[in-house]
């Protein structure tokens, strides 16, 4: 079952425009939301979280929106540049008696058009 | 540099052969994970460390898979018998401390089994 979803695989903004990554995800129980950035050969790069118990927050272009009853969440990039173009995952984390147990979603594949 | 290193970064095998990854977190985080990504997917997670005690594996962690972190500091992830199904690349991260579960990650160990 997938508990983190991202729906949409890629999506092309313009350059200068804002670019609108979305995730939903199922479980009720996840402490915090995070997003990675993944440039190709190399791994993911932590960009940005929010806590289960806020509705936003924000660091510098990038903020990230949590929309706790419809358990959705997304992340807007404004102005978007060229050296945003990568892939971005949508993750969840809970923290259990053994720790963060951190889950994925499937990406979206951002392409910022000069 | 004191990020996550991962070594090999690429390692092409035939079937049946053993494979081993080693991992080696940022010095002063307790916490390492090892997650595996296939194509067009996000990061499932597989094994976890706290210090040298393993607290969980996954169900995608067949009997052909082990992982160790003998000392608490760096860690390895065999294959044995390896089949075309394991060829993805093997994530390793190590978690900051703090509320939000942040991972630092290596840039990746890539497996392919003919």
């Amino acid at each position: 079952d997938q508990q983190v979803k991202q729906n949409s695989p890629s999506l092309s903004v313009q350059e200068g425009r804002i670019s609108i990554l979305n995730c939903d995800y199922t479980n009720s129980m996840f402490d915090y939301f995070l997003w990675y950035k993944k440039y190709p050969a190399e791994g993911p790069t932590f960009l940005i979280s929010i806590s289960s118990i806020k509705d936003k927050n924000e660091d510098g272009r990038f903020t990230v929106f949590l929309n706790k009853s419809a358990k959705h969440l997304s992340l807007h990039i404004v102005p978007s540049q060229p050296g945003d173009s990568a892939v971005y995952f949508c993750a969840a984390s809970a923290l259990g008696p053994g720790g963060f147990k951190t889950i994925f979603g499937a990406g979206t594949r951002l392409f910022v058009k000069a | 540099d004191t990020g996550v290193s991962q070594d090999p970064r690429h390692k092409i095998t035939k079937r049946g052969q053993n494979v081993t990854f080693r991992c080696d977190p940022i010095s002063e985080h307790n916490r390492l994970y090892w997650y595996r990504q296939t194509l067009g997917q996000g990061p499932e997670f597989l094994t976890y460390f706290q210090n040298e005690a393993q607290l969980e594996k996954s169900r995608l962690l067949s009997d052909r898979f082990s992982a160790e972190r003998p000392k608490g500091s760096f860690s390895t992830l065999e294959i044995q018998r390896t089949e075309q199904g394991d060829s993805a690349m093997y994530l390793c991260a190590s978690l900051r401390e703090g509320p939000t579960g942040e991972l630092f990650f290596g840039e990746g160990s890539r497996l392919t089994v003919l």
